[in-house]
């Protein structure tokens, strides 16, 4: 199986600030990467697959990047929703794996 | 506006199945450009991948599981379900069901239920 790796595990910063998370896969994966934003007790939502497709609907703020093992998903200008955990998921093979995830938490 | 509702029971004994269904309403089952997916979140072991679901059946599972999951379609109900047998306290989780778009052969899943979660104990 793939492994994905995300980095840092939690994250604190403030409105308005500029934020990047960082996924890595344990071999290419090409631009075979999701990423999904999870707040408690809900399910987690789509932002951007294909590694740097933002899904419809999903502010522009959110952008991702990268390509082979390493990518990165960046929110330009924090709003007080964004707060939340993040989520990588390769989509190169079975079993689609999902990282860990990144606690964003407000500073 | 597609929504998706899992249903089954929230505690399943050791060593029974467990078995889930998930409602598909606002949409069709029946797409060229969608399967149907299950996913599981425990504290564990974070979030997993299950299996898909294509409408004509086609069928794929996470091979950690393979060999205790069935994955199944009923387009006449807009329904699809999940079957887990031989349960432990390890199959304890939040259980989603979802859709994965297929996107120029990328894979996502870009509507979720809201999940249900299913406890394993006696």
């Amino acid at each position: 199986d793939i492994q994905m790796t995300q980095f840092p595990i939690s994250l604190s910063a403030s409105v308005g600030d500029r934020v990047t998370f960082t996924c890595r896969a344990s071999q290419n994966i090409g631009n075979n990467l999701n990423w999904y934003q999870q707040k408690p007790g809900k399910a987690p939502k789509l932002l951007i697959y294909a590694a740097s497709s933002l899904q419809s609907g999903v502010p522009s703020r959110f952008s991702g990047s990268g390509s082979g093992t390493d990518f990165t998903l960046t929110i330009s200008s924090l709003q007080p929703e964004d707060f939340a955990t993040y989520f990588c998921q390769e989509s190169y093979s079975i079993p689609y794996t999902f990282g860990q995830g990144t606690k964003l938490e407000i500073k | 506006q597609l929504e998706l509702q899992e249903s089954g029971p929230g505690l399943v004994q050791p060593s029974e199945t467990l078995s889930l269904t998930c409602t598909v309403s606002g949409g069709s089952l029946v797409s060229t450009t969608y399967y149907w997916g299950w996913i599981r979140q425990s504290p564990g072991k974070g979030l997993e991948w299950i299996g898909s679901i294509y409408h004509s059946g086609n069928t794929y599972y996470n091979p950690s599981l393979k060999s205790r999951v069935t994955i199944s379609v009923d387009t006449s109900k807009s329904q699809f379900s999940l079957r887990l047998s031989s349960v432990t306290a390890a199959d304890t989780a939040v259980y989603y069901c979802a859709r994965a778009l297929i996107v120029n052969y990328y894979y996502c899943l870009d509507v979720w239920g809201k999940g249900t979660t299913v406890i394993v104990s006696s």
